[in-house]
């Protein structure tokens, strides 16, 4: 079955670059979920995108933009990179029926490495 | 207090044996419950949903208390691939209100030794 894919799985970039970050959700997921996950951290929820709207905002840096776009993917845009920016960034996508749980399965992650 | 607390780990456990983890979250209206599996440097994957009446998949038992506002997992019989980090996972939203984000707990990690 289809997965989440997520591109690029590996990234390395300077201080004060930019970078981007690419999620395919699972054909006919309405949501996407943008997650950062440090060292030894729980996965912090960034943003959310229902229909290719912004639906959520959570801890994402001002620094930090994104949007859904019409084939449903989603892109993680960051300018302006800080060595603290150096995480595992998941992206989950989920369908939204409105009668059941709203499960989420997540890519496989790509990690971003700021030198 | 954090939206989803889980206990803390890290749970060392013998081949064999039986472990639960709990897990608790703060919004009465949450409607939604999951246990995600995480492997190091891995993606959570989901484990199972959790439903209201409390659901079994092999070794693996989740229940839900919605009055103490609790979830558990109950893992039998632990396998040595069974060691990883478990997280609690609740979606704060009535059902079919939309698409507000899950909330993780810290995740509990379990070891499991020959």
């Amino acid at each position: 079955a289809a997965g989440v894919i997520q591109s690029p799985r590996h990234l390395i970039k300077e201080k004060r670059e930019t970078a981007t970050l690419k999620c395919y959700p699972i054909p006919r997921h309405d949501t996407v979920y943008w997650y950062q996950q440090g060292p030894g951290q729980d996965p912090q929820f960034l943003i959310s995108f229902y229909e290719k709207m912004q639906s959520d905002k959570g801890s994402i840096p001002d620094r930090f933009s994104a949007q859904q776009f019409s084939d449903y993917h989603s892109e993680l845009n960051m300018s302006s990179l800080e060595l603290g920016d150096s995480a595992l960034y998941f992206c989950a996508s989920s369908f939204i029926p409105g009668t059941a749980n709203t499960e989420a399965f997540f890519g496989q992650g790509t990690r971003l490495t700021v030198v | 207090r954090k939206e989803v607390e889980q206990d803390p780990g890290p749970f060392n456990v013998p081949e064999g044996a039986t472990v639960a983890f709990n897990c608790t979250y703060s919004n009465s209206a949450s409607q939604s419950f999951f246990w995600y599996r995480q492997d190091c440097r891995k993606e959570p994957k989901l484990l199972m949903s959790v439903y209201s009446s409390g659901n079994e998949d092999g070794r693996f038992t989740a229940q839900l208390n919605r009055a103490s506002q609790y979830i558990s997992l109950l893992i039998r019989d632990s396998k040595l691939s069974d060691s990883a980090t478990y997280l609690c996972v609740v979606n704060m939203s009535p059902l079919g209100s939309g698409n507000t984000p899950l909330v993780f707990g810290k995740g509990t990690r379990l070891s499991v030794i020959a």
